[in-house]
């Protein structure tokens, strides 16, 4: 199958940036997203860029889709203690619109 | 405005038991709808979605099976639990051909 693939934690202070990286295999996603969980919870999308496009900002959030590389990231700017979650990458391919592939999540740890 | 129930929150069953997990969707006629779990510390793996009522697909051979009696409405169930079936179950809903899938709050269940 095809597979989604991220770094499993990340550190860093508040205050400063963070980048969450991911990579993925499927070259004819369509969709790709950024989804947050906070302990014990589901998932909360927070954002997501259509394949056609390089680069998304949402007020902290930068999505940037390098789709020749296949590779994602997310941004978060002025880190806060309340950014800590894992964060999941997603993406939806045409081979199967009604699956939603996920990579396994960056435990995102910030910092006083 | 659209929302999703998971119940329930956490479950404790023994090895051998019946299984039936409900979701749930308000305010949306028709959505696909679907079950993932998201085993710890690993993304979310796709176990079964659905199009429309009685409509099934399975992703993976496993223990579980799910059914969609009406247009919102969803279940998880089984008529065995294995200790393998623990893990974090989320139920999620999509409008066809629009872009994010909306979680509810998961339910954990352990298998004992």
């Amino acid at each position: 199958g095809e597979d989604v693939e991220q770094s499993l934690f990340l550190s860093v202070r508040e205050g400063d940036s963070s980048v969450i990286n991911c990579t993925y295999t499927d070259s004819s996603s369509t969709y790709l997203y950024w989804y947050k969980q906070e302990p014990g919870a589901g998932l909360q999308l927070l954002t997501y860029i259509f394949s056609n496009m390089d680069m998304k900002q949402d007020q902290r959030l930068t999505v940037l889709l390098n789709k020749k590389d296949k590779h994602l990231s997310l941004r978060i700017a002025d880190t806060q203690t309340g950014d800590s979650a894992i964060y999941f990458c997603a993406e939806r391919g045409t081979y199967n619109n009604n699956d939603m592939r996920f990579g396994a999540g960056t435990r995102l740890t910030v910092k006083p | 405005s659209q929302t999703i129930h998971q119940w329930p929150a956490t479950l404790v069953q023994p090895v051998g038991s019946p299984l039936s997990l409900e979701c749930t969707v308000e305010g949306t006629s028709n959505p696909n709808l679907y079950w993932y779990r998201q085993a710890a510390g690993r993304g979310l793996q796709l176990l079964f979605y659905s199009v429309g009522i009685g409509q099934i697909s399975s992703e993976v051979p496993q223990n579980l099976s799910a059914s969609r009696p009406q247009d919102r409405q969803f279940i998880l169930s089984s008529k065995k639990l294995l200790l393998s079936d623990s893990g974090f179950y989320l139920c999620a809903w999509s409008v066809a051909a629009t872009t994010e899938a909306f979680f509810g709050q998961g339910t954990r269940l352990t298998v004992v």
